[in-house]
């Protein structure tokens, strides 16, 4: 089955603990992204990938980082998270950069206490 | 700015009703226009509109583009509780070498039985 998947679904961390959010496609696209979800903000984009080892920020990247060493995977990473990055976080993938359909992920509910 | 603005915010109608939901956009570099369906989980993809004129249609909902007018409209006819979601429009905006989807916030759609 086509899929977008993301692990953990859900996640309660601290402050400061590194984490990573793994995201994983079995669709072969090219074009990958992270988008978090907030009340009254909807889909802002962190980051996004248009091939293996090319990533470039959205428009939110601050306190994030991505790396795309897989055309499959595309790892959203967590530094050293903070309260203000508690938020609904979603991967999404789409054939190419030229393509407007985008599959996403089941998503990631993140808390940072 | 490149901005979406999708009205109303949220919407209770009763099972049968037909509903139209609104998404005005400014941007700059139109490509074309998405409607997502989002339950209590990841968005999904409904319809892709590129140009003004042409309704797309599957089942029960249909969907048109006004170029001229910068607005789309999504329409649900006989609706039923398992159209109750946010339904989402973004725009397809190109950005140098790359595309970006501007969204709206969502309406909140509840069918009542």
């Amino acid at each position: 089955e086509a899929q977008v998947t993301q692990n953990p679904r859900y996640l309660i961390t601290v402050t400061g603990k590194k984490l990573t959010v793994t995201c994983s496609q079995n669709m072969n696209h090219e074009y990958m992204s992270w988008y978090r979800q907030d009340p009254g903000l909807g889909l802002r984009q962190i980051y996004y990938s248009m091939n293996v080892e090319v990533t470039d920020k959205g428009d939110v990247p601050e306190g994030y980082k991505v790396s795309r060493k897989e055309k499959r995977n595309f790892p959203l990473i967590l530094e050293s998270p903070s309260p203000n990055q508690t938020s609904l976080y979603f991967c999404a993938s789409s054939l190419s950069r030229t393509s407007s359909e985008q599959y996403f992920g089941p998503g990631t509910r993140l808390t940072v206490t | 700015e490149d901005k979406v603005v999708q009205s109303p915010l949220s919407l209770v109608v009763h099972e049968g009703d037909t509903v139209t939901l609104n998404c005005s956009y400014e941007v700059t570099n139109f490509r074309s226009l998405l409607w997502y369906k989002q339950e209590k989980k990841a968005p999904t993809f409904l319809f892709m509109l590129t140009s003004s004129g042409i309704e797309k249609k599957s089942g029960r909902l249909s969907s048109i583009l006004d170029k001229k007018e910068l607005f789309s409209i999504l329409n649900i006819t006989a609706t039923q509780t398992g159209d109750s979601a946010v339904y989402l429009c973004a725009v397809v905006v190109n950005a140098g070498n790359n595309r970006k989807l501007i969204w709206g916030l969502g309406t909140s759609l509840a069918v009542n039985p």
